[in-house]
């Protein structure tokens, strides 16, 4: 089954702690992005990658870092994570057909205290 | 960047076709439209696309004016699973812009 997989569902942090979301696809997609979605301000793009060790920015990069060592893997790093980054994450692979059917992952709920 | 506008809410009966409009009147002729729909406590999931002439999938279907300034889904008969936040997007090469939707509520 082709899916998008992120890593953990639900975490609870506190301000400075370093911290990994892990994303993860089957389908050999070269293109994957990072979203957060926050209320009123709908999906908002953190940092996309083009290929393996091919990454670029976003529309809200700041406190963000990601990594693309392999096809099937875009980490999210928080590499000293503050309350205004308590958010819900979303990692997507995208077809690279035509259309660019972008897949979601189901999500990382994310609190930082 | 093309802009979308869509309604805020919309409500239909269970078993009742939906329209869901959206506007998008600074499309470029080469922009795909693209539909994607949120249920609760899910990522985005991809509905349906088209450039020029109405599209079927299983899920949906898409009307899209003569002109491409605006287009409208159709969920032929609307089941409670369909309640969610659909969203209208001219995509761009690598990001999906996500404006704020429209939120379908689906009565029983």
């Amino acid at each position: 089954e082709a899916q998008v997989t992120q890593n953990p569902r639900y975490l609870i942090t506190v301000t400075g702690k370093k911290l990994t979301v892990t994303c993860s696809q089957n389908m050999n997609h070269e293109y994957m992005s990072w979203y957060r979605q926050d209320p009123g301000l709908g999906l908002r793009q953190i940092y996309y990658s083009m290929n393996v060790e091919v990454t670029d920015k976003g529309d809200v990069p700041e406190g963000y870092k990601v990594s693309r060592k392999e096809k099937r893997n875009f980490p999210l790093i928080l590499e000293s994570p503050s309350p205004n980054q308590t958010s819900l994450y979303f990692c997507a692979s995208i077809s690279g057909t035509a259309y660019n059917e972008q897949f979601f992952g189901p999500g990382t709920r994310l609190t930082v205290l | 960047d093309a802009k979308t506008t869509q309604p805020n809410s919309m409500e239909s009966n269970e078993e009742e076709p939906v329209h869901l409009p959206c506007n998008h009147s600074t499309i470029s002729g080469t922009d795909y439209i693209h539909w994607y729909r949120q249920l609760p406590s899910q990522g985005p999931e991809y509905v349906i696309h088209g450039l020029t002439s109405n599209v079927n999938n299983r899920m949906a279907s898409l009307a899209i004016a003569e002109d491409r300034k605006s287009s409208t889904l159709i969920l032929h008969r609307a089941t409670l699973r369909d309640a969610a936040v659909y969203y209208c997007i001219p995509p761009m090469w690598e990001k999906l812009v996500f404006g704020k939707g429209t939120k379908l509520t689906v009565n029983p």
